[in-house]
């Protein structure tokens, strides 16, 4: 079951960094918080992934908050290719991801 | 290279055929899954395969039946659809989580865009 809560919709300037959030209160310590994109119809695309450090990759920056109860993913310079809807999700032991209802990202120009 | 295939792209199918959706990647990755995903709506994990056995099902209807013949492929074959089945079917894989190896991050394909009639 999705254990996370994330705004259903923002918007941002292109050239602008796109901040989005995500609540996982209840997650356990050895629970992983990805961030995976979908953009229209196509397959989720993974974008970046931590457990308890910031991450930072080519794509985007995942800061973790100290007690784990929330998250953000930072595109620090968001293009109209970023308009997509972002997956928020906290990964038990297993291989199961249960995706919640995420947040729809329009990057305007 | 982290690609896995799916096909047909699209399929268009009567309630009373029987069809089969075909997933394939070569990443050496031992997980495997099907996803159901409706319009506007997030995935919804149907099927894992662990090492070519079947770990996990989460209360699918037996019209589809998944089969994993090898560590590469991953099939789902479909027979008596509903209308109501008609979605974008995901396939995604990883490398297990009990190998710590690795991370276990699920790559997804295309998808197959499925439409009972």
């Amino acid at each position: 079951d999705a254990k996370t809560t994330q705004p259903p919709s923002m918007d941002c300037a292109e050239g602008r960094a796109a901040n989005l959030p995500c609540n996982h209160s209840t997650i356990s310590g050895n629970e992983y918080v990805y961030w995976y994109r979908q953009i229209h119809s196509q397959g989720p695309q993974y974008i970046i992934h931590g457990l308890k450090n910031n991450e930072t990759n080519e794509m985007a920056s995942l800061i973790i908050t100290e007690d784990r109860k929330s998250s953000t993913l930072i595109l620090p310079h968001a293009t109209l290719r970023d308009t997509a809807v972002y997956y928020c999700i906290v990964r038990s032991t297993g291989n199961q991801f249960y995706f919640g209802t995420g947040t729809s990202l329009t990057v305007i120009p | 290279d982290t690609e896995v295939t799916q096909t047909p792209k699209h399929l268009v199918m009567g309630m009373t055929n029987k069809k089969s959706l075909k997933c394939e990647q070569h990443m050496g990755h031992r997980a495997m899954y099907w996803y159901k995903q409706k319009a506007k709506k997030p995935p919804e994990l149907m099927f894992v395969y662990s090492y070519e056995k079947l770990s996990i099902n989460e209360s699918v209807p037996s019209r589809f039946s998944p089969e994993c013949p090898n560590s590469s492929l991953l099939n789902l074959h479909l027979h008596a659809l509903q209308p109501e089945d008609s979605a974008l079917y995901l396939c995604a894989s990883s490398h297990h989580w009990v190998d710590r190896r690795y991370t276990d991050t699920q790559y997804f394909g295309p998808g197959t865009r499925l439409t009972v009639l």
